[in-house]
């Protein structure tokens, strides 16, 4: 499977956007990037995912770069209520297999 | 809430045993996916189900097991149990045969002691 890579940690003050970085330069032609967040205490949670154009719904916005080795997760105001384990993976759209693989994922902490 | 439901939430056992988590997934969804997660190994995919039939295995132990019956709940029998099974085991759906295209939504999890 193909490997993401994200920052260990980052830090926000509230109500500023937010930019998390993925890098996933093996990626292949059909797979798809997600995007997902684990709050403490809980099970994870989808955000946001495409596959070459930037994308945008409630939660967030996702942009890929042009080659698509890279990705960046936007939260445009960052409440108390994003601070969790945010998850970058990989998922490939021609395999019946649900295989993902989630990393460490990156801790972010937003200040009051 | 995701609409998955796990149980039961907390299980405490004795090294040796045997125990069956339960889950049931969101109405309509056909997928079925298991996640261990303990602290020093982050979330490892188990194994998927579509339909009642297995579609991948991640790093699952030869202990544990997996099923999904036709109502397509599903059930994950971890057995000789050690002290490092400990963790919280969380059950995934979505809606079909995973082509990566789909989210998937997470149940809350069984939290497991192995004591």
């Amino acid at each position: 499977d193909a490997k993401t890579t994200q920052p260990n940690s980052m830090e926000s003050n509230e109500e500023e956007p937010v930019h998390l970085p993925c890098n996933h330069s093996t990626i292949s032609g059909t797979d798809y990037i997600h995007w997902y967040r684990q709050l403490p205490s809980q099970g994870p949670e989808y955000v946001i995912h495409g596959l070459t154009s930037n994308v945008n719904n409630r939660m967030a916005s996702l942009a890929i770069a042009e080659d698509r080795k890279s990705s960046t997760l936007i939260l445009h105001r960052a409440t108390l209520r994003d601070a969790a384990v945010y998850y970058c993976i990989l998922r490939d759209f021609l395999s019946n297999a649900g295989k993902s693989t989630f990393g460490d994922g990156t801790t972010l902490t937003v200040k009051p | 809430d995701s609409g998955v439901t796990q149980t039961p939430k907390h299980l405490i056992t004795a090294t040796g045993q045997r125990v069956t988590l339960r889950c049931s997934p969101r109405s309509g969804d056909l997928s079925v996916y298991w996640y261990q997660q303990s602290l020093d190994q982050g979330l490892q995919f188990l194994i998927h189900y579509y339909n009642g039939e297995e579609r991948a295995k991640g790093n699952i132990l030869e202990r544990f097991s997996a099923q999904q019956f036709p109502d397509l709940h599903s059930e994950l029998n971890l057995s000789s149990l050690e002290l490092g099974d400990s963790a919280l085991y969380f059950c995934a759906s979505s809606v079909e045969g995973d082509r990566g295209t789909y989210e998937q939504y997470f149940g809350p999890g069984t939290r497991l002691t192995v004591t």
